[in-house]
């Protein structure tokens, strides 16, 4: 993979269910991938910075893992809740460059 | 304390025209990073500065220039607008130059190109 990708590009979720996405980035120098949460109107907030391969971080009721050999980086939500109506963005630092995904924008339906 | 804040929120300019955003990062912040994110796309890295020095730029045309002052605060400045200039413009700060350390993001700029 040469760019930094995430899928799906949407996804509607029932209120109290479980939903993962993912980011696919350049397995190659790898550096380090940071993950934000962007709300409409708001600024982009950070989540995670994840630097090693196997690196599982978690904040609540979201975690996120990273396969830096394969290049993929997993965001769970346990028990979507209306306030994580976002679009998720993963950031990816390697090859000296720092590159965005277009982001998964995420829809919870009470 | 204050977060990343950015200004003017909204401008508007015509082709050909210069503008300057401007943005102040977290006190303690000595980065700070510029991006541009056009309508349906993620945002594009633009520039990072770190103690007053350029130590990164993305793939931007020589238009676009910015500058970090004493205080770490950053401007970031765009020459001869075209139309596809307009977007959203945000500023980050960290700590450090490093991409191990979390990025705080300011509100952003929206500029309009008529």
């Amino acid at each position: 993979i040469l760019n930094v990708e995430q899928s799906p590009q949407s996804l509607h979720v029932q209120e109290g269910d479980s939903t993962n996405f993912t980011c696919s980035f350049p397995s190659s120098n790898f550096y380090a991938l940071h993950w934000y949460r962007w709300e409409t109107a708001k600024s982009p907030e950070a989540l995670f910075v994840m630097t090693l391969n196997g690196d599982e971080k978690k904040k609540g009721r979201i975690s996120a893992t990273l396969n830096t050999k394969e290049g993929y980086s997993y965001l769970y939500i346990k028990g979507s809740q209306p306030e994580d109506s976002a679009t998720y963005l993963c950031e990816n630092f390697g090859n000296e460059k720092l590159t965005f995904g277009t982001g998964t924008r995420l829809t919870i339906i009470p | 304390d204050a977060g990343v804040t950015q200004s003017p929120t909204h401008l508007i300019k015509t082709r050909g025209q210069q503008v300057t955003l401007r943005c102040s990062p977290i006190s303690g912040h000595k980065s700070v990073s510029w991006y541009q994110q056009v309508l349906g796309q993620g945002p594009q890295f633009i520039f990072q500065y770190y103690e007053k020095e350029e130590r990164g730029r993305g793939n931007f045309p020589d238009r676009f220039s910015a500058r970090q002052f004493p205080n770490y605060s950053s401007e970031l400045n765009v020459n001869a607008l075209l139309l596809g200039d307009s977007a959203l413009y945000l500023c980050a700060s960290s700590f450090t130059t490093s991409q191990a350390n979390e990025q705080f993001f300011g509100p952003g700029t929206r500029l309009t190109v008529l």
